[in-house]
């Protein structure tokens, strides 16, 4: 039983340049769900996917980000333009029923 | 709106002895789910615990139990028989009702870096 993994785990980017992350849920999960954690904090909820479909944003999530769950399988999360408040640890998790969230390792992103 | 507080930036245990992170919430809903998470100085959180407002036990998993007392709004996790993997970070989570459009996420507290000395 693979658990959520996350690529890349580090990614350095200058600013204004775009990224992209991607997650892969548990096999079974069909939520999926994106998070930011800066230093010292908890994580902050971006966006939620149930199968393909998605059905929360935060209002963290600017214009500049955009999320997708092609097939309801694996998951990319970009962003376009990045700033430097854009660095932070960019979780991702899955589940499978309305309880526990299973994370992934997490992509740190710096912008520089 | 939830909001989750844990109000020890830091805790320092001793190897073997037990030791109780607070955590309080605060929410309107009638129906919520109560988290604790660990996440290690690599970085992945780690499910620990989880207690529904309706259970009328108190959680427990292993050497983990969530002290849940719904009129004080108070979930706090005591970890028994400390062991120096335990030192980590703690987190705090709660999600709100299904029928709601915020329900799905998790809204976590700021943490608790837990030290457990040799």
């Amino acid at each position: 039983d693979t658990g959520v993994s996350q690529n890349p785990r580090h990614k350095i980017t200058k600013r204004g340049q775009n990224v992209t992350f991607r997650c892969d849920p548990i096999s079974e999960h069909n939520r999926l769900y994106w998070y930011r954690q800066t230093l010292g904090q908890g994580p902050e909820f971006l966006t939620y996917f149930q199968n393909e479909a998605q059905l929360e944003k935060s209002r963290l999530l600017s214009d500049r980000f955009s999320a997708e769950r092609p097939k309801g399988s694996f998951s990319t999360l970009e962003i376009q333009r990045t700033e430097q408040g854009d660095s932070a640890m960019y979780l991702c998790a899955s589940s499978l029923l309305e309880r526990e969230q299973y994370f992934g390792p997490g992509t740190r992103l710096t912008v520089t | 709106a939830q909001k989750i507080t844990q109000t020890q930036p830091g805790m320092f245990v001793q190897e073997k002895e037990a030791v109780t992170l607070d955590c309080t919430y605060d929410t309107s809903d009638q129906s919520y789910g109560l988290f604790w998470y660990k996440q290690p100085s690599s970085g992945e959180m780690i499910f620990l615990i989880y207690q529904g407002s309706y259970d009328e036990q108190n959680a427990t998993e292993g050497r983990y139990s969530l002290n849940f007392q719904k009129a004080r709004k108070s979930a706090n996790l005591v970890i028994s028989a400390s062991q120096l993997g335990d030192s980590a970070m703690y987190f705090c989570a709660m999600r709100g009702r299904i029928s709601s459009g915020s329900a799905r996420q998790l809204t976590f507290g700021s943490g608790t870096q837990l030290t457990v000395l040799p």
